[in-house]
């Protein structure tokens, strides 16, 4: 079975304040990705990495950056948090047959 | 750029009845498809997808999805629903070498 773990299932921060999201995945596979779900609007991609230190941005980069140390882990950071980066977190991870598999989903509010 | 239109945004059925769920997208080149679900309180999971071959798919709990390439559309349908269908239901698309677009979601309401 896939395993896609999230740091928290939910997070309450104050405004400005630096967050940090992550995802580990068991399975070896290259890609990860993080995206937020919000309602009405489907999935939107932030990030993704294809590799160990490879990050590229995905539709909405703005206010976050990524980092990817291992290959196993892929850290979301939000700099400042603002109230509008209140939102359901989802980290995914695909192999080369193109199927993504998702984590719980971090469910983060900004005060 | 590609994009995924879902017809519905909230389907309520009763239990046993059928169920069509309509998923568009707009992509001229060769696509891979997926529909995924999310239970209330639970992470979105693969329900089905089409890469290539028989347009018709299946997929887990009876969900069956048909690849109708002229129409751009890729429809999930169930013939007998249950209360535990009660879901978000999200299509999605992949063109080679580009990232997932997913659609706004469908939520499903079957009641007892």
């Amino acid at each position: 079975d896939v395993k896609v773990t999230q740091s928290s299932r939910y997070l309450v921060k104050r405004t400005g304040e630096k967050v940090f999201l992550e995802c580990v995945q068991d399975m070896d596979h290259e890609n990860m990705f993080w995206y937020r779900q919000d309602p009405g609007l489907g999935l939107r991609l932030i990030y993704f990495s294809y590799d160990v230190k490879m990050k590229e941005k995905g539709d909405i980069p703005e206010g976050y950056s990524v980092s990817r140390e291992k290959k196993e882990r892929f850290s979301l950071i939000l700099e400042s948090a603002s109230t509008n980066q209140t939102s359901m977190y989802l980290c995914a991870i695909s192999g080369r047959a193109d199927t993504q598999y998702f984590g719980p989903g971090t469910r983060l509010t900004v005060l | 750029a590609q994009s995924v239109s879902q017809h519905n945004h909230h389907v309520i059925l009763s239990e046993a009845a059928s169920l069509e769920l309509g998923c568009n997208y707009s992509y001229g080149g060769t696509v891979n498809l997926f529909w995924y679900v999310q239970y209330p309180g639970q992470h979105l999971q693969l329900l089905l997808k089409y890469f290539s071959g028989d347009p018709l798919v299946k997929g887990i709990k009876g969900f069956e999805a048909e690849f109708i390439k002229s129409k751009f559309s890729f429809n999930l349908r169930k013939p007998s629903v249950q209360w535990s269908d009660t879901a978000e239901y999200f299509c999605a698309v992949n063109a080679r070498g580009q990232n997932f677009v997913f659609g706004p979601g469908t939520r499903l309401s079957v009641l007892p």
